[in-house]
């Protein structure tokens, strides 16, 4: 069976500090990778996805980045956060035209 | 651009009474999915509809989907307390299965 594998679980960083969220899955081979941002509470945010290594799409601008250094492995970053970066982080795969499955998220804190 | 709408954002139910809650969406698509958000915790998928007229029934839950309408529903049968959590829908677009989300139902059931 899939598993989806997050972390750090929770991070508290100051403002103007870099930043590094890992995902990976498990079980699996080429699957679609996707991070999404959740702000208080509410909606999610889809921040990028890709669908294969080193295949990157952004879907907002933003002090954010994302890579895929291997097929399993989704990795978000940031060199400068900022204040508004703070929400609750969620990495999810899928295959192709099928539904999403999402990890345990990572909730940041950015001080 | 795909507009993902759900509402009101929060709802009362009684325990044992029926209630209906609804997911309206502004562009053509065949896929849409339901999630449960426990406070805290990540998403959990709930129903997958995948075509127009579809329908899933899981214990006192049951979606539906009307393609024609941009509408899906999900009936609850009976509250009950466990039931209490954050309800989204989330339409895919593109064969990359990108998901737009509505900003989610939140359900509290009272004796």
């Amino acid at each position: 069976s899939q598993t989806i594998h997050q972390w750090p679980a929770t991070l508290v960083q100051p403002v103007g500090s870099p930043l590094s969220l890992e995902c990976t899955v498990e079980g699996t081979s080429n699957p679609n990778l996707y991070w999404y941002r959740q702000a208080a509470g509410r909606g999610l945010q889809l921040l990028f996805y890709s669908v294969g290594i080193g295949q990157i799409s952004s879907e907002v601008p933003q002090n954010l980045s994302a890579s895929r250094p291997q097929d399993r492995q989704f990795i978000l970053s940031s060199k400068k956060l900022l204040l508004s970066d703070s929400g609750f982080y969620l990495c999810a795969w899928s295959a192709p035209g099928v539904e999403q499955f999402f990890g345990p998220g990572t909730r940041l804190t950015v001080l | 651009e795909l507009k993902v709408e759900q509402n009101p954002l929060f709802l009362s139910m009684q325990e044992g009474k029926n209630y209906t809650i609804y997911c309206n969406y502004s562009t053509t698509s065949d896929r849409l999915y339901w999630y449960r958000q426990d406070p805290g915790k990540s998403l959990e998928s709930l129903f997958v509809l995948l075509s127009n007229g579809a329908v899933k029934q899981e214990g006192r839950l049951m979606a539906s989907l009307d393609t024609k309408a941009r509408l899906s529903t999900l009936h609850i049968t009976a509250a009950v307390h466990d039931l209490s959590a954050t309800y989204f829908c989330a339409v895919a677009t593109g064969a990359n299965s990108k998901l737009t989300f509505g900003k989610g139902i939140t359900l509290s059931v009272r004796p």
